[in-house]
């Protein structure tokens, strides 16, 4: 049973470049959400789908972007990379409104 | 928004109870979360507490919640090493499909 699924699991970009992190769930869950985590600052809500076709921003999304085509892919974004954004991103699902989140294993990205 | 605190780091003996805590700002949260997360893993679901109940017990696990001060504990008796994890406690508002992670707490475990 897979669960959440993200990939790359590592990835080393420059300052400028742009890059997609993919999230797959197999649970059938209606909402979906990317977290990034840093040191000190615990997880930080970045956006968030409550279906396919809806996106909604949370508390840190500028300079990301997501997509929601199909219901079990939820799509992360980095148009132009900054080192700001260096850290590891979560993305997490969950089958019902009621803050139970079934969590990927991360994705770390370094931008240099 | 909501506001959820922790302490960065705590260290406790295998064998000995401990005590992570955790405070919220929104009297309006509907469950309480504790999750942990393992080195190089992401974060799996501990327990939770309804926003209606005052202590949750399931197993090593206690939870206890003071609605009047909004603090959240969890206390895990009988510490062993492989509980050693950061612990995030999280707090989630109905209607808004968000949830509020606090920093997380290291806890090391001494053998």
């Amino acid at each position: 049973n897979a669960g959440v699924t993200q990939t790359p699991k590592f990835r080393v970009l420059k300052t400028g470049q742009s890059m997609t992190l993919l999230c797959a769930q197999d649970m059938n869950h209606e909402y979906m959400y990317w977290y990034r985590q840093d040191p000190g600052m615990g997880l930080r809500l970045i956006h968030y789908s409550v279906g396919e076709g809806t996106t909604a921003k949370g508390e840190v999304p500028d300079g990301y972007n997501v997509s929601r085509l199909k219901k079990q892919n939820f799509l992360l974004g980095l148009e132009s990379a900054a080192p700001s954004q260096t850290s590891v991103y979560f993305c997490a699902s969950s089958k019902s409104s009621t803050g139970e989140l079934f969590f990927g294993e991360g994705s770390r990205l370094t931008v240099l | 928004g909501e506001d959820v605190e922790q302490s960065l780091f705590l260290s406790v003996r295998e064998g000995d109870s401990s005590v992570i805590n955790c405070t919220y700002t929104d009297s309006s949260s509907t469950y309480l979360y504790w999750y942990k997360q393992e080195p190089g893993a992401g974060l799996q679901l501990l327990t939770y507490i309804f926003s209606n109940m005052d202590m949750k017990q399931d197993q090593r696990l206690t939870v206890l919640l003071n609605k009047k001060d909004k603090h959240l504990s969890l206390r895990i008796a009988d510490t062993q090493t492989g509980d050693s994890a950061i612990y995030f406690c999280a707090a989630f508002k109905g209607g808004y499909q968000k949830v509020t992670f606090g920093t997380g707490t290291k806890l090391q475990v001494i053998p």
